[in-house]
């Protein structure tokens, strides 16, 4: 099984709006609504801050929210902060009893 | 607060068997609502999923290493265990011992610190 497809890179200024792709295939991202996105700073273990495409766990800020359409799910950061740049990774369970991870995608803010 | 901790070698010979053990304080590991388990990142890559454990035993693994490895649990002393055997400089990476919430995509809840094991002879 492939990795999930994320840009590598995307940027935005404070207070800006950025989404990041996640794209899979119906064996996974557009077969079932179990995506998970995390977030990772250097030298520090990922933190999940969407669950099940759209679920936010306490503690993580409403600026960040999930959807998903068909086989691309997203994640979309509002009102960016400087805390936010970071790493973002995708997963997705499967139709085969596993779990999934993209890439992972580097966010700048300007 | 439930904790994770990993413990093992951070060194092992290529050919030879990576052994790995995860000590889950603070809660019980016989968690109706959690899966345990094991993901690594090579330095500088993106995470990788190895496998998952429940408290009463399904296993679930990553087809690319299922050859390889084995996750086992031992309820009497709450912790869970990694083997990857036949290890090569590919398995080179930081290993971090996980607590997945049992919903659909099984989400990552509880991090150990991680622990770096270099495959080298």
């Amino acid at each position: 099984q492939s990795a999930l497809t994320q840009p590598a890179s995307v940027s935005g200024s404070p207070g800006q709006s950025i989404t990041i792709s996640c794209t899979g295939s119906s064996r996974d991202v557009g077969g079932y609504k179990y995506v998970a996105w995390y977030q990772q700073h250097p030298g520090k273990a990922p933190k999940v801050v969407i669950f099940d495409v759209s679920e936010r766990p306490s503690g993580v800020p409403d600026r960040f929210s999930g959807s998903k359409s068909g086989n691309v799910a997203s994640l979309t950061i509002s009102g960016l902060q400087a805390e936010d740049e970071a790493d973002y990774y995708c997963s997705s369970y499967t139709s085969i009893n596993t779990l999934l991870f993209g890439g992972g995608t580097k966010l700048t803010v300007l | 607060q439930v904790q994770l901790q990993e413990s093992g070698p951070g060194l092992v010979k290529p050919s030879e068997t990576l052994s790995l053990t995860c000590t889950v304080s603070g809660g019980p590991i016989r968690s109706s609502s959690h899966y345990w388990g094991w993901i690594r990142q090579p330095p500088g890559k993106g995470p990788e999923w190895i496998g998952n454990i429940y408290h009463s035993g399904p296993t679930y693994y990553n087809p690319s290493l299922k050859s390889r490895v084995t996750v086992s649990v031992d309820t009497s002393t709450n912790q869970f265990s990694l083997k990857m055997y036949s290890v090569s400089a590919r398995d080179t990476a930081i290993y971090y011992c996980a607590r997945h919430i049992h919903t659909g995509s099984w989400p990552v809840d509880n991090w150990g610190q991680g622990i770096l094991v270099t495959v080298s002879s």
